[in-house]
């Protein structure tokens, strides 16, 4: 079964250029998050969609950070303009069921991105 | 206060040795909770879930005090392989979101 695939693996930027990243789930997954992972730091919860729609996004600066996820697969987060602050991995995760409970989320290699 | 906290390391361990970490977290509302493993620059990947009775894997055991807030990790008779950072994870509410600890480094030497 292939996994969780994200695009690029890499990014350098400068401040304030615009930039985007893409995550395929794995198929038949219902649920689609992003997270964010500062160097030295746990995974924090951006953006949460169960199919196409939006379960949470208290977590994501609207002012710059934006995500999709047209026709409930594939997902683009967008940070427009970038700050120093934003360098970090950014991961997609997709899990298989959606509404109430836990089950396992997998995890896309992630995109490194470096803001100068 | 954070919502889940760890020691974050390093443990740095001599192969066949025992390791444990340990993790507290704030909200008592906590449903679910796992231990994940990251290795260096890779994504994380669930290690096992932590349930109230105690489970073990192999060499892995964890444990859930719900009274305490707290959650254990031991690792028997470590390996060089078993050098990662490892995640504690807790799943608050309904909404399948978790919060992660920030992690604690073990490295084990030969």
């Amino acid at each position: 079964e292939a996994g969780v695939a994200q695009s690029p693996r890499y990014k350098i930027i400068e401040k304030r250029q615009s930039v985007a990243f893409w995550c395929n789930p794995i198929s038949g997954h219902a649920t689609l998050y992003w997270y964010q992972q500062i160097l030295g730091q746990g995974p924090k919860l951006l953006i949460q969609f169960q199919n196409n729609g939006v379960v949470d996004d208290s977590q994501l600066p609207k002012d710059r950070f934006s995500a999709e996820r047209l026709k409930g697969v594939d997902s683009t987060l967008k940070i427009q303009p970038a700050k120093l602050e934003d360098s970090a991995v950014y991961l997609c995760a997709s899990s298989y069921l959606a509404g109430p409970g836990t089950d396992t989320q997998y995890f896309g290699p992630g995109t490194r991105l470096t803001v100068l | 206060r954070k919502e889940v906290e760890q020691d974050p390391g390093p443990f740095n361990v001599p192969e066949g040795a025992t390791v444990a970490f340990n993790c507290t977290y704030s909200n008592s509302a906590s449903q679910s909770f796992f231990w994940y493993r990251q290795d260096c620059r890779k994504e994380p990947k669930l290690l096992m879930s932590v349930y109230s009775s105690g489970n073990e894997d192999g060499r892995f055991t964890a444990q859930l005090n719900r009274a305490s807030q707290y959650i254990s990790l031991l690792i028997r008779d470590s390996k060089l392989s078993d050098s990662a950072t490892y995640l504690c994870v807790v799943n608050v509410g309904s909404a399948r979101q978790l919060t992660f600890g920030s992690g604690t480094q073990l490295t084990v030497l030969p």
